[in-house]
């Protein structure tokens, strides 16, 4: 069966501090792979989407940049954290075939900028 | 914008009750699907309905799509405590999906 693993869990680091947030996939081959944000009490924005090994698609330009060196790896980065950076990333990843399939979850990241 | 959109945007009922939660949309889709997130969680699929199709039941869960009207509606029957959670739809385009901002189901016992 396939899991989806995030780390850390929790993260709370100060302005200006560099980010790397990462995720993998296992059980699955050639899957597509997405970072969204989720503030407090609202609904996701998806960041970064990525179909293949180097191909990142990027949906909201910021503070922030994706990378996939392995076919199930995506890490989320930021060389210098803001404040408005805090939130709710969560990884999600869906079949690799044509068309909006069901996505796959992982636990999340709670990150707090202080 | 794409996104879907929830109404209400908050719930309560009673267990044993129906809850019912909508969503509204702008284009076209490829498919419109439902998640629920409990608190701090990631977000778990519920059901996936094509544009093609106009409903869909997976156990105590039914969705219908009207394409006309660019809506959606997910059905949660005879809710249990267990089913409290924030209720999202999402809108499939290409190889993205386009969440709303969701419903915050409250399930007293």
């Amino acid at each position: 069966s396939q899991t989806i693993h995030q780390w850390p869990a929790t993260l709370v680091q100060p302005v200006g501090s560099p980010l790397s947030l990462e995720c993998t996939v296992e059980g699955t081959s050639n899957p597509n792979l997405y970072w969204y944000r989720q503030a407090a009490g609202r609904g996701l924005q998806l960041l970064f989407y990525s179909v293949g090994i180097g191909q990142i698609s990027s949906e909201v330009p910021q503070n922030l940049s994706a990378s996939r060196p392995q076919d199930r790896q995506f890490i989320l980065s930021s060389k210098k954290l803001l404040l408005s950076d805090s939130g709710f990333y969560l990884c999600a990843w869906t079949k690799g075939a044509s068309g909006p399939l069901e996505q796959y979850f992982g636990p999340g990241t709670r990150l707090t900028v202080t | 914008s794409q996104q879907g959109e929830e109404d209400p945007q908050a719930l309560s009922i009673q267990e044993g009750e129906n809850a019912t939660m909508n969503c509204s949309y702008k284009t076209s889709i490829n498919n419109l699907q439902w998640y629920r997130q409990n608190s701090g969680r990631g977000l778990v699929h519920l059901i996936l309905i094509r544009s093609n199709e106009r409903e869909k039941h997976s156990g105590r869960l039914r969705v219908t799509l009207d394409t006309s009207k660019k809506s959606s509606s997910l059905l949660i029957t005879a809710s249990r405590a267990a089913d409290t959670a924030s209720y999202f739809c999402a809108v499939g385009y290409g190889n993205k999906l386009v969440f709303g901002a969701g419903t915050i189901l409250r399930v007293k016992s």
